[in-house]
């Protein structure tokens, strides 16, 4: 079946460094992948819509420039967290829609990014 | 897309069928009824989804009430593996952005 992809699977760095994320669709296209956000006893919250070729859809409150994403293929999208603080520290995670042209087809989710920022 | 309501939490025995109320009331003729599950520390996973009929798969049945206001996620035989936060959402198609509510958490216990 459809498997998304997301690296790395864990991520502690300093605060200051910029963090990217890796989300790969393996065995089919995803000219879309969403990029959720959950933080501890929480739901996800959807970030961004990741767009194969074009800039990224953020949700309100998002900031564009904090989280800059690349769609540059059309089984790779990249989330990277610029200048990452504390506040930033959450379990990031990706998701792809199933086989395109069959609209009722599920999301496929990666495993998921705990990024802890000291 | 619909909002959705479920029970904050459930318990279920080992063995015994779990069976997972959501209510849509809002929902549209042209909105599938999708659940997904999210053991802790991962991903969500994908269960089953359905339109108006009844759908079963390897891992649970769903069952849509025929106005379509409600459905139920049932896994027949619940494990210990089955503990997971489980969502259901309504949604037209599956291109659009899930919206998670903070859907159900399901204790299995021996």
């Amino acid at each position: 079946g459809a498997v998304v992809s997301q690296h790395p699977s864990r991520v502690i760095c300093k605060s200051g460094t910029s963090v990217k994320i890796e989300c790969r669709s393996l065995d089919f296209q995803a000219t879309t992948m969403f990029w959720y956000r959950q933080f501890p006893k929480q739901s996800l919250m959807l970030m961004a819509t990741s767009n194969e070729g074009s800039k990224a859809t953020y949700e309100q409150g998002v900031e564009k420039d904090k989280f800059l994403i690349n769609h540059a293929s059309l089984t790779l999208s990249t989330l990277t967290v610029t200048s990452a603080h504390p506040e930033d520290s959450s379990f990031y995670i990706c998701s792809a829609p199933g086989t395109a042209g069959l609209g009722s087809q599920p999301q496929h989710f990666g495993d998921g990014t705990r990024l802890s920022i000291l | 897309d619909a909002k959705t309501t479920q029970p904050p939490s459930m318990d279920c025995a080992e063995g015994r069928a779990a069976n997972l109320p959501c209510n849509h009331s809002t929902i549209s003729g042209n909105e599938y009824v999708y659940w997904y599950r999210q053991i802790h520390s991962q991903g969500p996973q994908y269960i089953i989804h359905g339109l108006k009929n009844n759908e079963t798969n390897e891992m649970a049945s769903l069952i849509i009430t025929e106005d379509r206001k409600s459905s139920t996620l049932i896994l027949p035989h619940a494990t210990l593996r089955d503990t997971a936060v489980y969502y259901c959402i309504a949604l037209r198609t599956s291109y659009g952005k899930l919206t998670f509510g903070q859907g159900t958490i399901l204790t299995v216990h021996p």
